[in-house]
């Protein structure tokens, strides 16, 4: 079993749709959790960060944490087209000094 | 506010060939990584440094060599390229005390 499970795609959605992403892991040192977003031929850029369980928000866009479950979530809502990207999850168990485990990413697809 | 500088872009290599890939960041951060990306396996870290003067390997270090020159700086390089390292390669740093990473936007290798 692969440390952090996250289902490629491609998942496809009209424009104004609520996206939800998601990611399970089995490592439950994990505290530190990230959503990446990266365009086609671009480095991932960093769009959310969450410590432990409970959620985040940002905008459209909220992180939520349940460690219990060892379960992640990335909802988007009133999802544009410019978010069409892959979105990767990552999450670490150590504060400064750490690696990340990434999932393989999801990729979305916003239809206008 | 330059980031994660990468270069170069894009490289065509033929087997055999060595080259090295340059990695700055101009955000005081401590640690330093290397990651290679390839379709179906998502990223993957090959090396690390949690600090100016120490590396560490990470998943996939074989083949490869790294440099922390500084703390603003930290090299990749491959002695003799095999196809299989054909790849799309990320340089990233993340600060004391902080698990975010971010990333260059990459250099595309070929080994023909």
């Amino acid at each position: 079993q692969k440390e952090v499970e996250q289902d490629p795609g491609p998942l496809s959605v009209p424009e104004g749709a609520i996206v939800s992403l998601n990611c399970t892991y089995s490592n439950s040192a994990f505290q530190y959790f990230m959503w990446y977003r990266q365009y086609s031929r671009k480095g991932p850029e960093l769009l959310m960060y969450t410590y432990s369980s409970g959620n985040k928000e940002d905008g459209r866009f909220t992180a939520q944490v349940d460690k219990s479950s060892k379960y992640i979530s990335l909802f988007i809502r009133d999802s544009q087209p410019s978010d069409s990207a892959t979105y990767l999850c990552a999450m670490s168990s150590i504060s400064g000094y750490s690696t990340l485990t990434f999932g393989k990413g999801t990729m979305l697809l916003v239809s206008p | 506010n330059a980031g994660v500088t990468q270069t170069p872009k894009f490289q065509v290599l033929k087997t055999g060939q060595s080259m090295t890939l340059q990695c700055a960041q101009d955000m005081n951060h401590n640690s330093m990584y290397w990651y290679r990306q390839d379709p179906g396996m998502g990223l993957r870290l090959i090396y690390y440094s949690a600090s100016e003067g120490t590396t560490d390997k990470g998943e996939v270090p074989n083949g490869y060599n790294v440099s922390r020159l500084n703390k603003r700086e930290f090299s990749l390089r491959l002695e003799s390229a095999a196809p299989s390292q054909t790849s799309v390669y990320f340089c990233a740093s993340s600060g004391r005390g902080n698990t975010e990473a971010f990333f260059g936007q990459g250099t595309r290798l070929t080994v023909v």
